[in-house]
């Protein structure tokens, strides 16, 4: 998944823990995106962005806060980790045909 | 609701048949639309696409055929290999007011024996 980088790839949390899952592009895409996978329930959309700057809301967003300052960059941040937030991460980068970054595990307990 | 659906969670094909996956999709202003195809512990990866302007696109052993009227699509991987093994996501977007964030289905399981 050359062009987007995920970090971590794995991290454990107790329920009411707080981290950022980071997203680094090196394509200048001007959208970026996070989604989830669970099984079961495919991957579903949580928060985008279509420019530097900017945030919008997926069909997820709860209990997910995103930021967009660098272009290059968009974050995700759980505020207080809820078991309900075990899942894997995935953040994609394009207009059309996406290209995903690796996934981030976050196993919330 | 669902906007995209793949009924069916997995699917198992013998190695040298065809492999054909459907999905179906309710939003009519969908107009764009793609498989992506992932392997355990990797990210999704673009396999195919076609617009609403087509009804087939084909790149090598897979052919994505659409079906406007019926509001469904389906991949056709002709013939099966092994390495097909994964699952394969379908996904449509609204592409002609703007792009629209991907909607993706639920997935299936392809395996593909030898």
């Amino acid at each position: 998944n050359a062009g987007v980088t995920q970090t971590p790839k794995f991290r454990v949390l107790k329920t009411g823990q707080s981290m950022t899952l980071l997203c680094a592009q090196d394509m200048n895409h001007e959208y970026m995106y996070w989604y989830r996978q669970d099984p079961g329930m495919g991957l579903r959309l949580i928060h985008y962005s279509v420019g530097e700057g900017t945030t919008a809301k997926g069909e997820v967003p709860d209990g997910y806060n995103v930021s967009r300052l660098k272009k290059q960059n968009f974050l995700l941040g759980l505020e207080s980790a809820a078991p309900s937030q075990t899942s894997v991460y995935f953040c994609a980068i394009g207009a059309y045909g996406y290209t995903f970054g690796s996934g981030t595990r976050l196993t919330v307990v | 609701d669902q906007q995209v659906k793949q009924n069916s969670p997995s699917l198992s094909v013998q190695e040298g048949r065809i492999s054909i996956l459907n999905c179906d999709y309710t939003n009519s202003m969908f107009d764009y639309f793609l498989w992506y195809k992932k392997y355990p512990a990797e990210g999704p990866t673009f396999l195919i696409s076609i617009s609403s302007i087509k009804d087939k696109n084909e790149d090598g052993r897979f052919t994505v055929f659409l079906n406007k009227s019926a509001k469904h699509l389906s991949l056709h991987i002709v013939p099966s290999q092994p390495g097909d093994s994964a699952v394969y996501f379908c996904a449509a977007s609204v592409t002609f007011s703007g792009n629209t964030p991907l909607v993706f289905g639920k997935g299936t399981r392809l395996s593909v024996i030898a």
